[in-house]
């Protein structure tokens, strides 16, 4: 079964306004992370923000902040103030404790294009 | 002052050849892993090792061995190179088995089998 599930394959948003980027996810372990990285045309993968199963507020990284909704297993990425060097794909990940080696689970991406 | 770095970026080889990727790390971390990105973008764990001993050995063909001399570095050899084989790599570290230990990524070295 997929673990964490993007359901938007491409995004497109306007500079400077506010994006979300969707993910949800599957387990029945109690302790998990959440994280998102971005990866540009570039090629290269950077964190971006992290949310811990256990954490009760919304996790936040300067314009990046993560809806998290553990009822609904989702952990939506938020992009303020949108910039054209916002313009990439967007991985949600998961690392599970059950899992052996703790091995990061990623959904298949988005991709966001910000237009000027 | 780069923190995990793979050599080669990019590299083109025939099929059949064998070929491997090395990556270092300098964060101290005692867990490293190999991920292939696929032509759709889609990122897989192949291998994770902890303090040079394999913890996690994915699904892959015997023709990749993975080899970690000190928990610094991960190589990966593969041998009779096909064309499937065509991806980016990418290593990481992480620093804990802890699920809020972000991993950290290599640029990815570009692997195209013709």
């Amino acid at each position: 079964a997929q673990k964490i599930t993007q359901t938007q394959p491409g995004m497109f948003v306007q500079e400077k306004e506010a994006v979300t980027l969707d993910c949800t996810y599957d387990t029945s372990d109690q302790s998990y992370g959440l994280f998102w990285y971005k990866q540009p045309s570039s090629g290269e993968m950077i964190f971006l923000i992290y949310q811990g199963s256990y954490d009760e507020q919304n996790a936040t990284e300067g314009r990046y902040s993560l809806n998290f909704q553990k009822a609904r297993k989702s952990a939506n990425l938020v992009i303020s103030a949108s910039q054209l060097g916002d313009s990439a794909m967007y991985f949600c990940a998961m690392r599970d404790v059950m899992e052996y080696g703790n091995k990061l689970v990623f959904g298949a991406g988005t991709i966001l294009r910000v237009k000027s | 002052d780069t923190a995990v770095s793979q050599t080669p970026k990019y590299l083109v080889t025939q099929m059949g050849n064998d070929k491997s990727i090395k990556c270092e790390q300098n964060l101290g971390h005692d867990t490293m892993y190999w991920y292939k990105q696929d032509s759709k973008k889609f990122l897989k764990i192949m291998f994770s090792y902890n303090n040079k001993e394999l913890i996690i050995n994915e699904t892959v063909p015997n023709r990749f061995s993975p080899k970690s001399p000190d928990k610094a570095h991960l190589n990966l050899h593969i041998n009779s190179l096909e064309l499937g084989d065509s991806a980016v790599y990418f290593c990481a570290s992480t620093g804990g088995t802890a699920y809020n230990s972000p991993l950290h990524f290599g640029n990815g070295t570009r692997l195209t089998v013709t």
